[in-house]
């Protein structure tokens, strides 16, 4: 089976900009995570899919969004970029009766 | 809330055994995780423990849970310069909709 993809794998926007950063999980599974990963603040949850409802948010401002599709794939969009959101972006997806989350690449953003 | 601590750097002779520990506070948690990060890339899910469990081994991985402790340690056997890498300690809250929590990451250096 193919892993989880993500793209782009690399961005660079400008302050003010939005962007839409793309998840495409394993085949099969439903659920989808999006965590944000930066020195200093480290790993954050941001939200999770499921059936392309949102089931769970983590503490980020409203210009984070996501949505997911009815093939499981998901966006995330970030409007309005401040400097601070630079920083890997991480993508998981599981089975809908798993624990095991298997992470995508990453899509690392620079903001400018 | 949640808060997951680890140590942050640790450096073992090739052939050594290493031991990455780690603590948490939701004395309601479900799994908890261990997941290697290897520079640029994303994270791979290396082990994992349900709650109700105190050990568990797979191949050079040993895991350990003292419940009681909130502690979690991970040894890898023989360690190889290949295990080079960040780990990650992590658990899921209690509502289950898998909102992992990580820890800050434990930078592990080999030497030859």
């Amino acid at each position: 089976k193919a892993g989880v993809t993500q793209t782009p794998r690399y961005l660079i926007k400008t302050r003010g900009q939005q962007v839409t950063l793309s998840c495409s999980p394993i085949s099969g599974h439903r659920s989808v995570s999006w965590y944000q990963q930066t020195p200093g603040q480290g790993l954050q949850f941001l939200f999770e899919y499921f059936s392309e409802t949102q089931r769970n948010k983590g503490n980020f401002p409203g210009r984070f969004s996501g949505r997911q599709f009815s093939n499981s794939r998901s966006e995330m969009n970030v409007s309005t970029l401040e400097l601070g959101d630079s920083a890997l972006y991480l993508c998981a997806s599981r089975t809908s009766d798993s624990y095991e989350q298997y992470f995508g690449p990453g899509t690392r953003l620079t903001v400018t | 809330g949640e808060d997951v601590e680890q140590s942050l750097f640790l450096s073992v002779r090739e052939g050594d055994s290493s031991v990455i520990n780690c603590t948490y506070t939701d004395s309601s948690s479900t799994y908890l995780y261990w997941y290697k990060q290897e520079p640029g890339a994303g994270l791979q899910l290396l082990t994992y423990i349900f709650s109700n469990m105190d050990m568990k081994q797979d191949q050079r991985l040993t895991v350990l849970l003292n419940k009681k402790d909130k502690h979690l340690s991970l040894r890898i056997a023989d360690t190889q310069t290949g295990d080079s890498a960040i780990y990650f300690c992590a658990e899921t809250d209690s509502g289950g909709y898998q909102k992992v929590t990580f820890g800050t990451g434990t930078k592990l250096q080999v030497i030859p």
